[in-house]
């Protein structure tokens, strides 16, 4: 079974540009999550996708961000325009419908925003 | 709000010790607890899942239990060797599905 696929691994943009972030969780898994870890921080929950609809989004810092899950498959996070407080790793989880089996972390995505 | 706090938040020992991370949490209103452990640079792999049910979870030389009442799980590590050696996160999962991690114990074992 693949797992939960992250790309790019790294970006490193300039204040202002724009990047895309994207997760594929393992096929099958109506869950999808975002989190991300700041330099220094935790990791905080960002939001959770079910199947293609929103659950719950309280995690996302403003409205620069802007999560989608088209079709409920694969997910991207926009970041637009990008800041310097955006930089930080950016990890993607799925899971199933029941939480008996838990989450299923990606690589995660390394931005930095010079 | 859930908090998630690790002791401690480092660690080194010589190999062939055994390690015990603890993490306690605020709401003990949780359905499972999951560990993961984190490498430089590499994303969360999962070690165990303890449901809220258990007491307990083990796999091979990990061993961790919960006490939920008290708002408490340990992780311990028998025998540990250098491949040992990575950040070891704990996080409940409360309603709505969301995990709440706590800082991490960065662990060292040196050869």
């Amino acid at each position: 079974e693949a797992g939960v696929t992250q790309f790019p691994s790294h970006s490193v943009i300039e204040k202002g540009q724009t990047v895309t972030l994207r997760c594929d969780p393992i096929s099958g898994h109506d869950n999808l999550y975002w989190y991300r870890r700041v330099m220094g921080k935790e990791i905080k929950f960002l939001l959770h996708f079910v199947k293609e609809s929103k659950q719950d989004e309280s995690g996302m810092p403003n409205n620069r961000f802007l999560a989608e899950r088209t079709g409920g498959t694969y997910s991207t996070l926009k970041v637009q325009p990008a800041e310097l407080e955006d930089s930080g790793v950016y990890f993607c989880a799925s899971s199933q419908e029941s939480l008996m089996y838990g989450y299923t972390f990606g690589s995660g995505t390394r931005l930095t925003v010079v | 709000k859930q908090e998630v706090t690790q002791i401690p938040a480092a660690l080194s020992v010589p190999e062939g010790e055994n390690l015990v991370l603890n993490c306690s949490f605020t709401d003990s209103a949780i359905y499972n607890l999951q560990w993961f452990r984190q490498d430089p640079g590499k994303g969360l792999t999962s070690l165990l899942l303890i449901q809220s049910s258990q007491r307990e979870q083990t796999s091979g030389r990990l061993n961790a239990s919960l006490d939920k009442s008290s708002g408490r799980s340990t992780l311990y590590i028998a025998a540990s060797q250098p491949g040992d050696s990575a950040t070891y996160l704990c996080a409940p999962i409360r309603a709505g599905n969301k995990l709440t991690f706590g800082g991490g114990t960065r662990v060292l074992v040196k050869p």
